[in-house]
């Protein structure tokens, strides 16, 4: 049973629009939530965090939502450029020692 | 300051063989992580070490094991290989709870 779904496996924007990733998961006791992303044959990169005491996080052209309600937290880019152009995860967890990630969504952006 | 170092990049197994996959942390971090990349599972969480002591485990099978060292350097061993276990294994270390973790970038093993 996936505890953290990214229903979207694509996303195609074009540059300079928003693009908006998101998420959802199941464990209420999650309280620690992160974006990464990852392009072809490297690791992935931290974006940025948001704890469950706060509904939003911005840095720079990153804004993450989080709706601890619905379970659900969001990545907005904003402007989108071609080189935002990867794969976006969301882990989530109660520490940052086990995250769960969800499968990932393919954000391509074009010029 | 240097990044988490994996090493081999790729590597190619026969099923049945066994593999040892190194990670070098980034300086001062004492947590090394290490998850699964397969296609169809996105990353899973293997284990967690931190000061020579595995603190996490994933739900894998006991083929799969870990140690750290004491200069935070860990390794993964994979005994009796699968092709289903065909995958990136990534590494990544952290300086402490609510940090973000750092990711190498993978050991590409294939089993054939």
């Amino acid at each position: 049973d996936q505890q953290v779904k990214q229903n979207s496996p694509s996303l195609s924007v074009q540059e300079g629009r928003i693009s908006i990733l998101n998420c959802d998961y199941t464990n209420s006791m999650f309280d620690y939530f992160l974006w990464y992303k990852k392009y072809p044959a490297e690791g992935p990169t931290f974006l940025i965090s948001i704890s469950s005491i706060k509904d939003k996080n911005e840095d720079g052209r990153f804004t993450v939502f989080l709706n601890k309600s619905a379970k659900h937290l969001s990545l907005h880019i904003v402007p989108s450029q071609p080189g935002d152009s990867a794969v976006y995860f969301c882990p989530v967890g109660g520490s940052n020692y086990k995250l769960t990630f969800g499968k990932g969504t393919l954000l391509t952006v074009n010029p | 300051k240097a990044g988490v170092t994996q090493t081999p990049r790729y590597l190619i197994k026969t099923r049945g063989q066994q593999v040892t996959l190194s990670c070098s942390p980034i300086s001062g971090h004492r947590s090394v992580s290490w998850y699964q990349q397969t296609p169809g599972q996105g990353l899973q969480f293997l284990f967690e070490y931190f000061s020579e002591t595995q603190r996490n485990k994933g739900n894998f099978p006991g083929r799969f094991s870990g140690r750290q060292f004491s200069n935070s350097r860990s390794e993964m061993n994979v005994s009796t290989l699968e092709l289903g276990d065909s995958a990136l294994y990534l590494c990544a270390s952290s300086v402490g709870e609510r940090s973000p973790l750092h990711f190498g970038n993978g050991t590409r093993l294939t089993v054939t």
